[in-house]
Formats: C-alpha cells, structure tokens, sequence
C-alpha cells in the first residue's frame, strides 16, 4: 500500500519557539494531504486540508496564522506550528490519498509528539 | 457537517468471541466509509471500507455493514485475537465533491481477553 512518512517522529520544544514538521509520500504523488489533531484518548480532529500549489483550507476553529501549511511539491507538506505553547502540545499526523489507486482512501503518516514546555 | 457517532467507546471480549462496533453519521451524501486500527501512539491503520453503493464486505475475519436508509454502519470481527486489542476508529466522508474529509467517530477500544 501506499507509504507517507512524518518528521520528526518526536519533538520538545520551548514555549515560543516554532516546530516544523513533514509529511512525505513516498511511492506516491499526493495533490492532496490532510493535517489531523489528536488528543489523548480522543479521536482525531481534521485541522486542514493542504492543496499542492495553492492554499490550505482551515477547519473551523483552527487559526491559519498558527498553524502554517505548505505544499510545495506533490510529495511533501509542512505544518509549522508558530509560537508554541503548552496547550499545542498534541500528537499532529498527517494523511495522503492515492489517486492512482484509491482516490478515496486516506493513507496516514506515523505522527509527530510535540511537546512545548 | 458531518457527525458521525460511534459505540460502544469500550468493549471487551473474551479471545474467539465476535465484537461489534456500530457508527452512525449525518449527512446522507456520505459515500466513503473506513474503519482504522490504531495502537497506542501508532499510526491509523485502514482495516476495511465500504463504498455507498455496496451493502456489505468482508475480509478475512473481518466485515462491514452499511444501511444507506438508517445511516449507520457498522464493523464485526469474528474470532477475535488478543493481537486485535487496540482503539478502533469508524469515519464517514463525502468525496470527491466534498473535499474528501474525513469525519472520525470517538473510537471504541477493543480489549480482548484470554
């Protein structure tokens, strides 16, 4: 099946700072990933919809300014979360789809542990 | 939106015994319905989907039924393994006019017992 890999798998960070993470396809090109939100024991939260050379489209609620995507080439998206604080500290995984396989099938990557102290 | 509710949160069941986790959702132009496995702190692992055009499908030990009219649908494993001990996750989504988002249920954890 299709392979999307995240990194860093883990990341600590002081409050203030910004963290960047990637979400790659691998075998796969993806126009489209998605950037999920997941709290302990809870299920996870769509936050927006990251588009290959265009714009990301923010879930309600989700601030854009915070949360910075870029899509930049078919394979990679990146979710900078800018002036971290403890309150974003969250497990953040990100999700591709096959169109050449499944269009409809999400594809998820490993996740990212961000802790913000 | 969206909302897509999901039961049991916990089961528990003894190894070879069925489980059976139900969701229903809202929004009648859903067509695309995933379950995925997920371990503590893993990725959500696709087990089986089901398109609104079938009513039901199955893989091995496990199956998916879906009921277009009631909008539920729901996941059955059978002789289950301690191996299938994990928090699973129901999801509906409309696509490719609706974007293609995904909208997860609360999840049920899955504890089979020996």
């Amino acid at each position: 099946g299709a392979v999307v890999s995240q990194h860093p798998s883990r990341v600590i960070c002081k409050s203030g700072t910004s963290v960047k993470i990637e979400c790659r396809s691998l075998d796969f090109q993806a126009t489209t990933m998605f950037w999920y939100r997941q709290f302990p024991k809870q299920s996870l939260m769509l936050m927006a919809t990251s588009n290959e050379g265009s714009k990301a489209t923010y879930e309600q609620g989700v601030e854009k300014d915070k949360f910075l995507i870029n899509h930049a080439s078919l394979t990679l998206s990146t979710l900078t979360v800018t002036s971290a604080h403890p309150e974003d500290s969250s497990f953040y995984i990100c999700s591709a789809r096959d169109l050449g396989t499944s269009p409809d099938t999400q594809y998820f990557g490993p996740g990212t542990r961000l802790t913000v102290l | 939106g969206e909302n897509v509710e999901q039961h049991p949160s916990t089961l528990s069941v003894q190894e070879g015994d069925s489980a059976v986790i139900k969701c229903t959702y809202s929004d009648s132009a859903s067509n695309y319905f995933p379950w995925y496995k997920q371990e503590l702190g893993k990725r959500p692992q696709l087990i089986i989907d089901i398109r609104s055009n079938v009513g039901e499908k199955k893989d091995q030990r496990i199956a998916v039924t879906l009921n277009k009219t009631a909008k539920h649908f729901s996941l059955h494993i059978t002789e289950t393994q301690p191996e299938d001990s994990a928090v699973y996750f129901c999801a509906a989504s409309i696509g490719p006019g609706g974007g293609n988002k995904l909208t997860f249920g609360t999840g049920t954890q899955l504890k089979v017992e020996l």
